[in-house]
C-alpha cells in the first residue's frame, strides 16, 4: 500500500524559534497533500492543502505566514512553525492524496509531536 | 457544512465480542466515506473505504456499511481482539476534491 512518512516523530522547541516538519510519500507520487492538526481527543483538523509546484491552500482561522507550507517536489511537502509558541504544541499529521480509477483516497503519515516550551 | 458524530466516545467490551461503531453525518450528499485506526500517539490507518454507490465493504473482520439517505455508516468488528484496541475515527468526503469531515472517533479497549 501507498507508504507516507514524517520526520521527526516528536520535537521540543523553545518559544519563538521555527521548526521544520517533512512530509513524504515513500512509494508514490503524491500531487496534493495535506496537513492536519489534532488536539488530545479530538478529531483531526485539515490546516490547509498543498498542490504540488503552486501555493497551499489554508483553511479559515489558519495563519498561512506561521505555517509555512511548500510542496516543492511530488514526493516532498513540509510545515514550518514560524516563531513557535506553547499553544502551537499540537500533533501534526499530513496525507497524501492518491488516485485511483473509481476511487479517492487518502494515506496518512505517523504524524509528529510538536511541544513548545 | 458537514458535521460527523461519532458516539459513544469511548467503549469497553470483552474480548470476543462483535461489536458496532456508529458514524452520523448532517449531509447526505457525500463522494465516500472512510474509516480508520489510529493508535495512541501515532497516525491514521486507512480501514474501509466506501463509494457513496456502495452500501457496504469488508475486509477480514471488518465490515463498513453505508445508509447515505439516513446519513448513518457503521463499522462491524467481529470476535473482538485486544490487538483491535484504538481509536476508530469516521471521515466524509462530500465531493471529489472535497476535503475529508472527520468525527472525533470512538476509543475502543477491548479486554483480554
Amino acid at each position: 500500500g501507498a507508504v507516507v512518512s514524517q520526520h521527526p516523530s516528536w520535537v521540543i522547541c523553545k518559544s519563538g524559534t521555527s521548526v521544520k516538519i517533512e512530509c513524504r510519500s515513500l512509494d508514490f507520487q503524491a500531487t496534493t497533500m495535506f496537513w492536519y492538526r489534532q488536539f488530545p481527543k479530538q478529531s483531526l483538523m485539515l490546516m490547509a492543502t498543498s498542490n504540488e509546484g503552486s501555493k497551499a491552500t489554508y483553511e479559515q482561522g489558519v495563519e498561512k505566514d506561521k505555517f509555512l507550507i511548500n510542496h516543492a517536489s511530488l514526493t516532498l511537502s513540509t510545515l514550518t512553525v514560524t516563531s513557535a509558541h506553547p499553544e502551537d504544541s499540537s500533533f501534526y499529521i499530513c496525507s497524501a492524496k492518491v488516485a485511483s480509477p473509481g476511487a479517492y483516497e487518502q494515506y496518512f503519515g505517523p504524524g509528529t509531536r510538536l511541544t513548545v516550551t | 457544512k458537514q458535521e460527523v458524530t461519532q458516539i459513544p466516545a469511548a467503549l469497553s467490551v470483552p474480548e470476543g465480542e462483535n461489536l458496532v461503531l456508529n458514524c452520523s453525518f448532517t449531509d447526505s450528499a457525500i463522494y465516500n466515506l472512510q474509516w480508520f485506526r489510529q493508535d495512541p500517539g501515532k497516525g491514521l490507518t486507512s480501514l474501509l473505504l466506501i463509494q457513496s454507490s456502495q452500501r457496504e465493504q469488508t475486509s477480514g473482520r471488518l465490515n463498513a456499511s453505508l445508509d447515505k439517505s439516513s446519513g448513518r455508516s457503521t463499522l462491524y468488528i467481529a470476535a473482538s481482539q485486544p490487538g483491535d484496541s484504538a481509536t476508530y475515527l469516521c471521515a466524509v468526503r462530500s465531493g471529489a476534491n472535497s476535503k475529508l469531515t472527520f468525527g472525533k472517533g470512538i476509543t475502543l479497549s477491548v479486554r483480554p
